[in-house]
């Protein structure tokens, strides 16, 4: 079936340690995104990416790094500079990018990634 | 500028109530609405999507959603609450299919 499979569930890191999480989609989609989730705050955009090789910046970029060499993946790398990087990832993807005929285009979400510092 | 506001963190009704999820939007654009459904320690799924087809939008698991533009509003209603039902409960804009605005979530909780 295609999905979004993000891995692995939890993570668990140290203190100055970088760990990635894992994304990949089979879905052929263009755009894909990563999401952070807090209690209470919703969701907050990291990174998204419209096509290979080019990513940009959301709002809480700092401290997270990512790169798409590869349509179907986009990893997130959680640096030792990201001080509170206890959260819930979510990882997502979206069909094609960009002009009035994607409008209203759904976004598609995988089923997440806790993190944990120890 | 885009943004959704979603009125009330947590939601408590009795099973077989009625289920009213408020949800604010704010456009400059026609915009695109959504409504996502989140159980715990999941991703997000899709409830329904408004994109200007009609303005009662008819979603999976009985929930549907009215889009009113003169009150700004995109309010998520069912008509008899299920205990499967609890969860949280997300609205979501976007433009151009690009960007996506998320509100802060609702929490549902269904009493037996």
């Amino acid at each position: 079936d295609g999905g979004i499979t993000q891995s692995p569930k939890y993570l668990f890191r140290k203190e100055g340690q970088n760990v990635t999480l894992s994304c990949e989609q089979n879905l052929n989609h263009d755009a894909m995104y990563w999401y952070r989730q807090d209690p209470g705050q919703g969701l907050r955009l990291i990174y998204y990416s419209q096509i290979v090789n080019d990513f940009q910046k959301g709002d809480i970029a700092e401290g997270y790094s990512v790169s798409r060499e590869k349509k179907e993946s986009f990893p997130l790398t959680v640096t030792s500079a990201q001080k509170n990087p206890t959260a819930f990832y979510l990882c997502a993807s979206v069909p094609r990018t960009g002009g009035r005929e994607t409008a209203g285009n759904t976004i598609y979400f995988g089923e997440g990634s806790w993190l944990t510092v120890v | 500028a885009q943004s959704v506001t979603q009125l009330g963190s947590h939601v408590s009704v009795s099973e077989g109530a009625l289920v009213l999820l408020r949800c604010n939007y704010s456009s400059s654009v026609p915009p695109y609405l959504f409504w996502y459904v989140q159980y715990p320690n999941q991703g997000l799924q899709l409830l329904l999507k408004y994109t200007s087809a009609a303005t009662l939008v008819k979603g999976i698991n009985g929930f549907e959603a009215e889009f009113k533009k003169s009150e700004t509003s995109f309010h998520l209603t069912k008509p008899s609450a299920h205990m499967s039902d609890a969860a949280e409960y997300f609205c979501a804009v976007s433009n151009t299919g690009n960007q996506f605005y998320f509100g802060t979530g609702t929490s549902l909780t269904v009493i037996p």
